[in-house]
């Protein structure tokens, strides 16, 4: 069974700065997707960015890009000139091909200091 | 707008009381699920269905069951509540099995089991 790592609770970054949020994942395949969703307050999922493993290129968009190491199985998450509605948890997700069963980490609660 | 729609958004339940919380999706997609999020745990799967007719257990699935008879719908049957039901379920519905689609979630039930 895969098994997705966020080891950050909680991370905060100064408004306009740049934050990178980690997360690790565990699995036997070679072929697979990896997410980032944002949860706001409202408690609305939100995809935010989305990685295929047979990629070597990094995902990008806007202020959001990710760093996919896939040999080291880590997929983290740079936000970039961080603005006050980017606070929200964070959760990493992984996806295997040919499967929408998704497996996610424990989240990342991300606080923006004005 | 077209989504996915759950209802309702907030339940208070006696333990023992049974309820059925509500998912539809006007998007014709092939597949649906449910989750359940707790502090700390992250989104876990209880039930999907990869089409009308045909549902599975996820990860969670003790002390819920589900149905699926037509495209849109898929609730979530809580037969006999107990406190550790007391969560945020989140429904989710994707369109294929071959592309990397998003999932789109509904705004989530809150629900207390007392």
């Amino acid at each position: 069974a895969q098994t997705v790592t966020q080891s950050q609770p909680e991370m905060s970054v100064q408004e306009a700065e740049t934050v990178t949020l980690s997360c690790t994942y565990d699995t036997s395949e070679s072929d697979y997707y990896l997410f980032w969703y944002k949860q706001p307050p409202s408690r609305q999922m939100i995809l935010v960015i989305r990685q295929e493993a047979y990629k070597q290129q990094n995902a990008t968009e806007n202020r959001f890009s990710v760093n996919f190491q896939k040999a080291a199985k880590s997929f983290s998450l740079k936000i970039s000139d961080s603005q006050l509605g980017d606070a929200a948890m964070y959760f990493c997700a992984y996806r295997n091909f040919g499967n929408e069963k998704l497996t996610f980490g424990t989240g990342t609660r991300l606080t923006i200091i004005p | 707008n077209a989504g996915v729609t759950q209802t309702p958004k907030f339940q208070v339940l006696k333990t023992g009381q049974s309820m059925t919380l509500q998912c539809a999706q006007d998007m014709n997609h092939e597949y649906m699920s449910w989750y359940r999020q707790d502090p700390g745990m992250g989104l876990r799967l209880i039930h999907y269905s990869v089409g009308a007719g045909i549902t599975d257990q996820g990860e969670v699935p003790n002390g819920y069951n589900v149905s699926r008879s037509t495209t849109e719908d898929f609730p979530l049957r809580l037969l006999s509540a107990a406190p550790s039901q007391t969560s945020v379920y989140f429904c989710a519905s994707s369109y294929s099995q071959a592309a990397v689609t998003e999932a789109f979630f509904g705004q989530g039930t809150r629900l207390t089991v007392v």
